[in-house]
């Protein structure tokens, strides 16, 4: 059984440019939640997808946004880079709502 | 509002020594509680869970922790340290209302040969 991977590992931005992650979730989960975790920090939540549905949202501005496919992956894309978004982006996936979440290794964003 | 707090950022044991990791939070409801560790540049990695039932929970690594609902605690423990244990752990409370988990700032785990 494959776990939850994300691309790409590493990814170096400047400020202002766009910037899209992608997350392949565990086979058999419907739920995606993405986080972010600055250096030194606790994970974040960002906002959460079921069947392709935004089912959450944290406290994270509009230029935020995702995506959830057919097949259950996932895209979060940020939009108007700053430098504040330098942090190690996660991925999770879960059966179904209320379960519980496994997380992929995470994408490390720097914005120069 | 919903929070949780471990208020140890830093701790450092020998080898061998018994470890305990303290996580307070503070929830409207019993929230499920869970621990994560997290090794440098990885991901999350799940320790154990508690939903309800048996207060005291056993996880993966010789981890366990227990759940106090009268102290709105949930702290981890494990009787002997390995030098693979140092790492940082994050406790996080999950609610089926918000479908989120909401971490605390981690505790950063160092182990003395």
């Amino acid at each position: 059984e494959t776990g939850v991977t994300q691309s790409p590992t590493h990814l170096i931005k400047t400020r202002g440019q766009q910037v899209t992650l992608r997350c392949s979730s565990q086979s058999g989960h419907n739920t995606v939640s993405w986080y972010q975790q600055a250096l030194g920090q606790g994970p974040q939540f960002i906002f959460q997808y079921y069947r392709e549905e935004e089912n959450g949202r944290g406290n994270f501005p509009p230029r935020f946004s995702g995506l959830q496919f057919p097949n259950y992956s996932s895209e979060l894309n940020v939009n108007a880079l700053e430098l504040d978004d330098s942090a190690l982006y996660l991925c999770a996936s879960s059966l179904a709502l209320g379960y519980e979440q496994y997380f992929g290794p995470g994408t490390r964003l720097t914005v120069t | 509002a919903q929070s949780v707090t471990q208020p140890d950022i830093h701790i450092t044991v020998s080898e061998g020594a018994s470890l305990e990791l303290r996580c307070n939070y503070s929830y409207g409801a019993t929230p499920y509680l869970f621990w994560y560790v997290q090794s440098p540049g990885q991901g999350l990695q799940l320790l154990l869970k508690y939903f309800s039932g048996d207060t005291l929970v056993q996880g993966i690594k010789g981890f366990e922790a227990e759940f106090k609902r009268s102290q709105s605690s949930f702290n981890l423990r494990k009787p002997s340290v390995h030098w693979s244990d140092a790492a940082e752990y994050f406790c996080a409370p999950y609610t089926s209302g918000t479908y989120k988990y909401i971490f605390g700032t981690g505790t950063r785990l160092k182990v003395l040969a």
